[in-house]
């Protein structure tokens, strides 16, 4: 079965700063990664998905994630973070079965200091 | 306008009475899930079901039960036991290519 590590439960940083999220997987076959945002008190909304093709995948927002196979991690990257940014972050990737269901990391909270 | 529907945003029950939250969508998608999430915690998989009459248990499935008799819907009852039922349920429908579409979600408290 596949697992998700998301390195970080709650990472911080100033506002314009870089943010980085870290999230890796484990697949003997190159899955579908995707990363989900979730504000307080809503569901996930899709930030960016990899299935093929390039392995740098821009999302909304102003975020990118880059799928490296090598070291079987996609993580999520923004060049300077705004305050509406904070929030958790999921990554999930798919089951490579019948049911492609997915199965999501634990989960990062992102503070943004002013 | 495509989307997911829950209903309640908010509901509020009595130890020892069963509930059930209302999932409806208009995506066309065959796949559809329940999750449970807990504070400052990741999502746990209820059901999910992937054809309509026809849904499998995820992780924590004990406590709950479903039913999908309509593509659209996908309705979660909460039963008496389940023993901690208090949480926020995410409903969410999956593409064909694997991206999981949520909605708005439910707040559950039971006390």
């Amino acid at each position: 079965a596949q697992s998700v590590t998301q390195l970080g439960s709650h990472v911080s940083v100033s506002e314009g700063a870089l943010v980085l999220l870290r999230c890796n997987y484990s697949s003997s076959v190159p899955p579908y990664l995707f990363w989900y945002v979730q504000y307080p008190n809503q569901g996930l909304q899709l930030l960016l998905k990899y299935t093929t093709g390039a392995t740098l995948v821009k999302g909304i927002n102003g975020f990118e994630a880059e799928f490296k196979k090598s070291e079987t991690s996609f993580h999520l990257t923004k060049p300077s973070a705004h305050m509406s940014d904070a929030a958790e972050y999921f990554c999930a990737v798919s089951e490579m079965d019948s049911s492609y269901k997915l199965i999501f990391g634990s989960g990062t909270r992102l503070l943004v200091r002013p | 306008d495509g989307g997911i529907t829950q209903s309640p945003k908010y509901l509020f029950r009595k130890e020892g009475q069963n509930v059930t939250l209302s999932c409806e969508q208009n995506l066309n998608h065959d796949a559809m899930y329940w999750y449970r999430q807990d504070p400052g915690q990741g999502l746990r998989l209820i059901y999910y079901s992937q054809i309509v009459n026809d849904f499998q248990k995820g992780d924590i499935a004990e406590g709950y039960s479903v039913s999908r008799e309509k593509k659209e819907s996908f309705p979660l009852t909460v039963t008496s036991a389940q023993k901690n039922p208090t949480a926020f349920y995410l409903c969410a429908t999956q593409d064909r290519i694997g991206e999981q579409y949520f909605g708005p979600g439910t707040r559950l408290t039971v006390t």
